[in-house]
């Protein structure tokens, strides 16, 4: 099973700084590694897919790159609307044995 | 609009059997991949179960593999999820989530339902 790790684990950040999140696998993934933003007893919603791909309404302040095994999202000037839990996945295996990173908690300064 | 529905979440007790259905409409249901996620309370997120378009591929979990079914109705735009012989370790919310076609990340989600295991 391919492992994610996420790091850090929390992240406290000011309205309008730079986020920068990172997400590590235990094997490469290639580029078939997803980010997800998930607010207080709501569901996920995709960010990014295919590492550095923005999914559809995505603001452009949200940004992915990387490949193999090391990956970042990067709010390039954070508003209150993204004080949430960021989760990676990595999807390179098939038959699916799909994992999530543990998550980091972006928080408010 | 995508959207997905879940519903049939509850309190059971160890050992016992559930069902869980998500509803789908904004899009041809026959044509995705599904799949259900499911998060403990306070954790974080993990992969429970794939099935094909058609429902002839699916794949599950080592966690939940012999005692959860995926199956779906095309006709009805639904998913299913049979949980059997219940374990505390699957309370959860469980989401039903989409997979774009030909990749394998989850592009819409529903909102969730809660299971309890407990007695």
């Amino acid at each position: 099973e391919i492992v994610m790790t996420q790091s850090p684990a929390t992240l406290s950040v000011s309205p309008g700084e730079r986020a920068t999140l990172s997400c590590r696998a235990s094997q490469s993934v290639s580029s078939n590694l997803a980010w997800y933003q998930q607010k207080p007893g709501q569901a996920p919603r995709l960010l990014i897919y295919g590492a550095s791909t923005r999914a559809t309404g995505i603001p452009a302040r949200f940004s992915g790159s990387g490949s193999g095994t090391e990956f970042t999202l990067t709010i390039s000037s954070l508003q209150s609307e993204d004080f949430a839990v960021y989760y990676c996945q990595q999807y390179n295996n098939w038959p699916p044995r799909f994992t999530f990173g543990p998550g980091t908690k972006v928080d408010i300064k | 609009e995508v959207q997905l529905v879940e519903s049939g979440g509850g309190l059971v007790q160890p050992g016992g059997s559930l069902r869980l259905s998500c509803a789908a409409s904004g899009f041809t249901f026959s044509s995705y991949e599904m799949n259900w996620v499911r998060q403990a309370p306070g954790k974080g997120l993990e992969w429970v179960s794939y099935i094909s378009s058609s429902g002839s591929t699916i794949y599950y979990a080592d966690s939940v593999k012999g005692r959860f079914t995926i199956s779906r109705d095309n006709a009805k735009n639904s998913l299913y999820l049979q949980m059997n012989s219940l374990r505390a370790e699957d309370t959860a919310v469980y989401y039903c989530a989409r997979m774009p076609v030909v990749t394998a990340y989850f592009d819409y989600w529903g909102q969730g339902t809660l299971v309890t295991v407990s007695s």
